[in-house]
């Protein structure tokens, strides 16, 4: 079945750092791709999404492109701030039985320090 | 406009118990999904609606797992005799039309069984 493998954290960064949390996947057809954060006491909200090979998606100073070739989805972000400590989820939508569900990787932890 | 709701937000019940998850949608939204989100790990599809019709059930782990959303509005996660493994947080989302949006997610409901 379709999956997603993303970078395992915990990931510590200092203030303005570059970001780069790494995603592939393995799916049937063509799935859209996206990325999903959780801050700490809040419920997943949609970060940013690409639904077809070579689309960037952009939102709040982060980025990725969906790579057909390499099966991937990197997050980058140029220069982090403290908000942006939360834990980050790749997922694709793909076909079940009868519903495009959504397949999450296991969450990357993103720690920014002052 | 309000999101989507859950209650309870905590549940501790005792291995054998039934429980009863609550999710209210975003007025409107065709479509509601559920997760299950274990410690650590990324949500796992349990089921999908669309309106009262459940059309997707491939993802309940047991017979013990039950879906409801009988006005096509509210739903209700069920499950008898719940054992260890079921702790989890479990999440609703809901989609404005057919299932391949963008999915809005509550908070979810933390479930401890003892």
């Amino acid at each position: 079945g379709d999956s997603v493998t993303q970078m395992e954290g915990p990931v510590t960064l200092s203030e303005e750092a570059f970001l780069t949390i790494n995603c592939t996947y393995t799916a049937t057809g063509y799935p859209s791709l996206f990325w999903y954060v959780q801050y700490p006491g809040e419920g997943l909200q949609l970060l940013l999404k690409a639904t077809k090979a070579d689309d960037k998606g952009s939102n709040k100073g982060f980025e990725a492109t969906y790579r057909k070739e390499t099966t991937s989805f990197h997050l980058e972000k140029g220069s982090v701030q403290v908000s942006d400590s939360a834990v980050y989820f790749c997922a694709l939508t793909s076909w079940g039985a009868g519903s495009y569900q959504l397949t999450f990787g296991k969450g990357t932890k993103l720690s920014v320090i002052p | 406009g309000a999101g989507v709701s859950q209650s309870p937000r905590y549940k501790v019940a005792k291995r054998g118990q039934d429980v009863a998850l609550r999710c209210d949608p975003i007025s409107g939204h065709v479509s509601l999904f559920w997760y299950q989100q274990a410690l650590g790990q990324g949500p796992e599809f349990l089921t999908y609606f669309q309106n009262e019709a459940q059309l997707d059930k491939s993802g309940l782990p047991s017979d013990r797992f039950f879906a409801e959303r009988p006005e096509g509005s509210v739903s209700t996660l069920k499950i008898q005799r719940t054992q260890q493994e079921d702790s989890a947080v479990y999440l609703c989302a809901s989609s404005p039309h057919d299932s391949n949006n963008e999915q809005f997610f509550g908070p979810g409901t933390r479930l401890t069984v003892l």
